[in-house]
């Protein structure tokens, strides 16, 4: 089974401030590998897919980037609906199962 | 727009099975664009991945669960649905129904229901 490892579990800082999160995979996944973000009371919602592509409506403040097991998802200035928890996840081909990390809380410092 | 929304009792007893329906609307659940599926995350934990499925018929669960898991879809209704056999306290979650685009290669999620919450207890 594949593993993904997100660090930190919690991040504080301030509106205005850059974020970066991390997701490490326990084997390579390519490019393969989707961001969302989960505000409380709220269904997840689909930031990056493929390691760096936006989904629709996505502010360009939010990027991804990274390839084989170590990913990352950048907000380059935080804004206050930003604060929420961030999960990384990745499918696996055989037998086909999709997993996911941890998460990440970004909270407000 | 595509809209997927959850229903089902929002209390089960332990043994008892979960049952769960999503209606899509705004769109074909006999659709050759998208995979359907279910996610659950427990109170304050992190995202559990169930099961998913194609309007033909192919199906995939998670292996963890497989045992006490069926979906199925209803296309007269327009509707996935969940069995659960032998709930425990375990399987307190809300339970998210989602859509997977075919384009993507099934490699994300990229509609979610708002979900709905499942208490396991007596």
């Amino acid at each position: 089974e594949t593993v993904l490892t997100q660090s930190p579990a919690t991040l504080s800082l301030s509106p205005g401030e850059r974020a970066t999160l991390s997701c490490r995979a326990s084997r390579s996944l390519s490019i393969y590998l989707a961001w969302y973000q989960q505000k409380p009371g709220q269904a997840p919602r689909l930031l990056i897919y493929d390691a760096s592509n936006r989904a629709t409506g996505i502010p360009a403040r939010f990027s991804g980037s990274g390839s084989g097991t170590d990913f990352t998802l950048t907000i380059s200035s935080l804004e206050p609906e930003d604060f929420a928890v961030y999960y990384c996840q990745q499918r696996s081909n055989w037998p086909p199962t999709w997993t996911f990390g941890q998460g990440t809380k970004v909270e407000i410092k | 727009q595509l809209q997927l929304q959850e229903s089902g009792p929002g209390l089960v007893k332990p043994s008892e099975t979960l049952s769960l329906t999503c209606t899509v609307s705004g769109g074909s659940i006999s659709s050759s664009d998208d995979y359907w599926g279910w996610i659950r995350q427990p109170p304050g934990k992190g995202l559990e991945w169930i099961a998913n499925m194609y309007y033909t018929g192919t199906t995939y669960y998670n292996p963890s669960l497989k045992s006490r898991l069926t979906i199925s879809i209803d296309t007269s209704k327009n509707q996935l649905s969940l069995k659960l056999t032998s709930v425990t306290a375990a399987d307190t979650a809300l339970y998210f129904c989602v859509s997977q685009p075919v384009r993507g290669a099934l490699n994300w999620f990229d509609t979610w229901g708002q979900g709905t919450l499942v208490t396991v207890s007596s």
